[in-house]
């Protein structure tokens, strides 16, 4: 039962780099999702793609570009990093439909220096 | 746009204690309710969630929150916590016919041995 798989776990960039955080589900789910967590603030929104093929912003999508690759993958790019996006990053997956709950990966923490 | 609220930012209990969380949301119409726990170093998990029906609501681990409508509140409640119940809690509200989850800012439960 992999659910929700993220990588890599861990990551450190210096400031300007660029780098893409991966994300997979195997539970054939419609949406999926990018959150960032930052302490005190909760789960924020980055971005979101409700289908195959399509992607929308949500909450704080500055600095983030993504891609969903098929239905089972969504990256996550940085372009050129920045400490403001130090954070830890959670891809969640799913169904689509209103009576279905998000599934959550390990989450990736990152820090740009 | 959706917005929750939770009141608590910071609980510290000792073991046997009974906890109440409080989560308040803003949108009046239909909505679907959830109780995310993190672990540390963990991923989201979900504790228990409302779509419809009984407002009371029990979940895993001994938890419930009970759904008043009319209070636009979801309030998670565990009769007698546990050592390992230290964790972060996050009330999140789907709503409006989006498919997408809303987080509060969660709360920190430390429970003292």
């Amino acid at each position: 039962n992999a659910g929700v798989t993220q990588t890599p776990k861990f990551q450190v960039l210096k400031t300007g780099q660029s780098m893409t955080l991966q994300c997979a589900q195997d539970m054939n789910h419609n949406s999926m999702y990018w959150y960032r967590q930052d302490p005190g603030m909760g789960l924020r929104l980055i971005y979101y793609s409700a289908s195959e093929g399509t992607t929308d912003k949500g909450e704080v999508p500055n600095g983030y570009n993504v891609s969903r690759l098929n239905k089972r993958e969504f990256s996550l790019r940085l372009e050129s990093a920045a400490p403001s996006q130090t954070s830890v990053y959670f891809c969640a997956s799913s169904d689509g439909g209103m009576n279905t709950e998000a599934f959550f990966g390990q989450g990736t923490r990152l820090t740009v220096v | 746009a959706q917005s929750v609220s939770q009141h608590n930012h910071h609980v510290i209990l000792s073991e046997a204690a009974s906890l109440e969380l409080g989560c308040n949301y803003s949108y009046g119409g239909t909505v679907n309710l959830f109780w995310y726990v993190q672990y540390p170093g963990q991923h989201l998990q979900l504790l228990l969630k409302y779509f419809s029906g009984d407002p009371l609501v029990k979940g895993i681990k001994g938890f419930e929150a009970e759904f008043i409508k009319s209070k636009f509140s979801f309030n998670l409640r565990k009769p007698s916590v546990q050592w390992s119940d230290t964790a972060e809690y996050f009330c999140a509200v789907r709503s409006g016919g989006s498919y997408i989850p809303t987080f509060g800012r969660g709360t920190s439960l430390i429970v003292h041995p």
